[in-house]
């Protein structure tokens, strides 16, 4: 069964470049639509966008398209999602999740990761 | 894309049956039978409880029930139970593989 394992706590400035990662444990990785999903402290789920790493076919929200970078390492079954430059918005914790079924663009989130909090300092 | 609109907050008592409405557009919610439905208990990850409507990942309770009508799909949970008091977040296929979420809406069990 897979498992989504999420790096950990980071704590930048704004103007600082990160990345973050999500490790896939288990089989099928490249088989599998991942995305990532943003939630401000005690705001709502937002869709930021999904990546397929058997051709790393990446698409985009239009709020998160420009803002941040979706990626694939295949060889270590792991997604990224990375900024150039944080804003203060960006502080958040950022969910890594897998899509229910096989090849499927239009699917749901089945299986999550347990969350990675960024913080964001002036 | 912008967030499907759901009711901030919803309360029942335990047994009874509550209903969230999840209102999106034709691009969305109209377009596609792609709404799916998650659960959120404070300080976890979100928890897919339905999909494809009114379909049930294994091992989620058959108290949870989905539904849709034009724009608006809704999410129906009969028997509630303590368990239950969370936060429930629909989402929507629309288009070009990109999705949007619903706005959240708060159950409480009274």
């Amino acid at each position: 069964e897979m498992q989504l394992v999420q790096s950990g706590a980071e704590v930048r400035k704004t103007g600082d470049s990160l990345k973050i990662s999500c490790e896939a444990a288990g089989y099928n990785f490249n088989n599998y639509w991942f995305g990532w999903v943003r939630q401000v402290p005690g705001k709502g789920l937002e869709w930021m966008g999904i990546i397929y790493p058997g051709d790393s076919d990446t698409r985009y929200s239009p709020s998160f398209a420009g803002q941040v970078t979706i990626s694939v390492d295949k060889s270590v079954k792991t997604v990224y999602l990375q900024w150039s430059s944080l804003k203060a918005s960006d502080a958040a914790v950022y969910y890594c999740a897998r899509h229910s079924n096989l090849a499927a663009v239009d699917d749901a989130f089945e299986l999550w990761g347990q969350g990675t909090v960024v913080t964001v300092s002036s | 894309q912008s967030a499907l609109t759901q009711p901030a907050s919803v309360s029942g008592s335990p047994g009874q049956s509550i209903t969230i409405s999840c209102t999106g557009t034709t691009s969305d919610v109209g377009n596609y039978n792609l709404v799916s439905w998650y659960q959120q208990h404070p300080g976890k990850a979100p928890k897919l409880i339905l999909f494809r409507g009114n379909d049930r990942p294994s091992g989620v309770s058959n108290r949870f029930s989905g539904s849709k009508s034009g724009n608006t799909a809704s999410l129906t949970i009969s028997g509630l139970q303590g368990e239950d008091d969370a936060d429930y977040y629909c989402s929507s296929y629309a288009g070009s593989g990109i999705s949007v979420f619903g706005t959240g809406t708060k159950v409480t069990v009274l």
